[in-house]
């Protein structure tokens, strides 16, 4: 079955401090995964994905097959990193937008 | 200004009644995609449609319509059968075709509650 897991409903770190946000999959096939943020009262929005292997805002996300994952790194972390982050995956490959999402993780940066 | 609309914000229903929840584009997406969103859980698929006329369910379809008249508007049925229809919902559209990976567009989003 196709799934997405992330464990953490909530993580506070401190202004500075390296962040790792963990996001398991489980797909059959080649997956495209992606990470989608909602700051405070804005909408949900695309920060990478993982096939174009992008640095955005200092974040990173590298897919390891191995131990199926795909986890958001930045290494040091800024309060207006504070957000609601969401890990998601492409049931047919990248071919549409038809995503299975976690459950998602609260990033909190504590000044 | 470029974007992804749904209306109303907030909606309250009655039991047993149908309401249509609305979302407009702008965007010249092809396709269109509807999610709910219920506390503690991930967004999940109601319906997505790829190009106007045409639109497929998707996990969670049962309870729910939709049509797709125009390439701008994607509206969102709730009726009388969906057993649970409390929830959030997201609107969201991508360009279709040959692209792959390509960015979903999201709106800000309509929150359901059935009285």
């Amino acid at each position: 079955a196709q799934r997405v897991t992330q464990p953490e409903k909530l993580l506070s770190v401190l202004k500075g401090a390296p962040v790792e946000l963990k996001c398991n999959y489980s797909y059959s096939g080649s997956p495209e995964l992606f990470w989608y943020v909602q700051y405070s009262r804005q909408r949900l929005q695309l920060l990478l994905r993982h096939i174009s292997r992008e640095s955005i805002k200092g974040f990173t996300a590298d897919l390891n097959k191995g131990e199926t994952s795909f986890h958001l790194k930045k290494p040091f972390a800024q309060e207006e990193d504070s957000a609601m982050y969401y890990c998601a995956l492409s049931q047919d490959g990248g071919a549409t937008n038809k995503l299975i999402f976690g459950t998602g993780t609260l990033l909190a940066v504590q000044p | 200004d470029g974007g992804i609309t749904q209306s109303p914000k907030y909606l309250f229903r009655k039991e047993g009644q149908n309401v249509t929840l609305s979302c407009e584009q702008n965007l010249n997406h092809d396709a269109m995609y509807w999610y709910r969103q219920d506390p503690g859980q991930g967004l999940r698929l109601i319906y997505y449609s790829q190009i106007v006329n045409d639109f497929q369910k998707g996990d969670i379809a049962e309870g729910y319509s939709v049509s797709r008249e125009k390439k701008e508007s994607f509206p969102l049925t709730v009726t009388s059968a969906q057993k649970n229809p409390t929830a959030f919902y997201l609107c969201a559209s991508s360009i279709a075709g040959l692209h792959t990976n390509t960015e979903a567009f999201f709106g800000q989003g309509t929150r359901l509650t059935v009285v």
